[in-house]
């Protein structure tokens, strides 16, 4: 079974333009996920997605931050203009929540470099 | 507030050794989940196991165990007879029903190196 699949894994950038981050869940999961993780701050939520629909999207560190998920097989995290603080190691992860919270399964990663 | 503490940030031993990392929680709701993740070298975060609030049974899975005491607010994690593909950064995390369902609340991470 395919797991979380992110794109691209490694994404090397100049300060001021626009990066995409992309992910497609596990089929069948309904709920899908946004984390960063840097050394200062570990790892942390972004936002969070239930059915498509963003349910809390109160990590989002600033208006820079967009994320969107048009269907269930596919998400976007947008960073614009970037800036060499987002460096980071974005993931993005899947459940299926049923009654409560359920198993994350995390992608590879997106290992972001922003110059 | 929810907060997920792994006060040990590097552990060293020699293969074969027995190890546990700690991990000791805090939440004000009655029902929640807590979570184990493997992140190795390679970077991927490999889930361990999930519990929830309501089964202090301790489990194990081959050389994996884990201690689940809610008196403490803790979940520790206990490896046996470690190996080298044992060395990775161990996350603990927490989940709780209300609010945000599904927000997992990270501690900092306990990094485990296994000697040859």
């Amino acid at each position: 079974d395919a797991g979380v699949i992110q794109s691209p894994r490694h994404e090397v950038t100049e300060m001021g333009q626009e990066v995409t981050l992309r992910c497609k869940p596990i089929s069948g999961h309904n709920s899908l996920f946004w984390y960063r993780q840097t050394m200062m701050r570990g790892l942390e939520l972004l936002i969070y997605f239930n059915n498509n629909v963003p349910i809390d999207d109160s990590g989002m560190p600033e208006d820079r931050f967009s994320a969107k998920m048009p269907n269930a097989s596919f998400s976007t995290l947008k960073i614009q203009p970037s800036e060499p603080r987002d460096s980071a190691v974005y993931f993005c992860a899947s459940s299926l929540q049923l009654a409560g919270p359920d198993t994350q399964y995390f992608g590879p990663g997106t290992r972001l470099t922003v110059l | 507030a929810q907060k997920v503490t792994q006060a040990q940030t590097e552990i060293s031993v020699v293969e074969k050794e027995d190890v546990t990392l700690d991990c000791v929680y805090e939440t004000r709701d009655t029902t929640y989940y807590l979570f184990w993740y493997k992140q190795p070298p390679s970077g991927e975060l490999v889930f361990l196991i999930r519990r929830n609030s309501f089964d202090e049974q301790n489990e194990i899975s081959g050389r994996y165990s884990w201690n689940f005491q809610k008196s403490t607010s803790s979940f520790n994690f206990t490896i046996t007879a470690s190996q080298v593909v044992d060395s990775a950064v161990y996350f603990c995390a927490l989940s709780e029903v209300g609010g945000s369902q599904g927000n997992l609340i990270f501690g900092k991470g306990t990094k485990l190196s296994v000697k040859p």
